[in-house]
């Protein structure tokens, strides 16, 4: 079983639509949680960046959203436009043992016009 | 530079080749990663580096996986005698301090695409 487990896998929404990605993590003890949006081909760019004592953390169209006591997260997107296609990868750090980020899968989303 | 860069950015072996993937981290960054990703998987951590330290080297597959980072800039994976389940995406990131609980941004290059034929 994977520590850190995103829904949907994949999702297609028509431009201008909000959609919302979902993060569960198992990792213990917790450090941090980021964010990446992954376009095809390219690597990770990073969104946001959220430590236990943060619930809410916005960067332009993204907001996301951590709750520590049921380890999870979620992404949403406002008003997507078609350049938001791409994978969106949760990441966790375990405290004391911040070098090894742990990795989902990732949600891989495609806005149509 | 601006960014991380990687290099090649594509690369096809026969099964047997010795390969060498060079990855050039944001100057004055002290960490450095490389990562592994499987076509629709998330990256999976092999090796890090601080400065020319190689300071956990557990994710790397097998000893034909070897990665150096002698003057702590430049660093370079190389993989001896490639086999099929080698074939993937090698990711390289670098972050100016180490990840201890802070959230220092982890830059990522584009990756190198290897293919093992």
């Amino acid at each position: 079983k994977n520590q850190v487990e995103q829904s949907p896998q994949s999702l297609i929404i028509l431009e201008g639509k909000n959609c919302t990605l979902q993060c569960n993590y198992t990792v213990s003890p917790f450090s941090n949680l980021r964010w990446y949006k992954q376009d095809t081909g390219r690597g990770p760019v990073s969104l946001t960046i959220m430590t236990f004592s943060e619930n809410t953390k916005s960067n332009g169209r993204y907001t996301a959203t951590l709750d520590a006591d049921t380890k999870q997260s979620s992404l949403h997107i406002t008003a997507s436009q078609l350049s938001d296609s791409a994978s969106y990868i949760c990441v966790v750090s375990r405290r004391y043992n911040t070098d090894k980020l742990i990795f989902g899968t990732g949600t891989r989303l495609q806005v149509f016009p | 530079g601006a960014g991380v860069s990687q290099s090649p950015r594509y690369k096809v072996a026969k099964r047997g080749q010795d390969v060498a993937l060079r990855c050039d981290p944001i100057s004055g960054h002290v960490s450095l990663f490389w990562y592994q990703q499987a076509l629709g998987q998330g990256p999976e951590f092999l090796t890090y580096f601080q400065n020319e330290a190689q300071l956990d080297k557990s994710g790397l597959p097998s000893d034909r996986f070897f990665a150096e980072r002698p003057e702590g800039s430049v660093s370079t994976l190389k993989i001896q005698r490639t086999q099929q389940e080698d074939s993937a995406v090698y990711l390289c990131a670098s972050s100016l301090g180490r990840l201890l609980g802070a959230a220092y941004v982890l830059v990522f290059g584009p990756g190198t695409r290897l293919t093992v034929l």
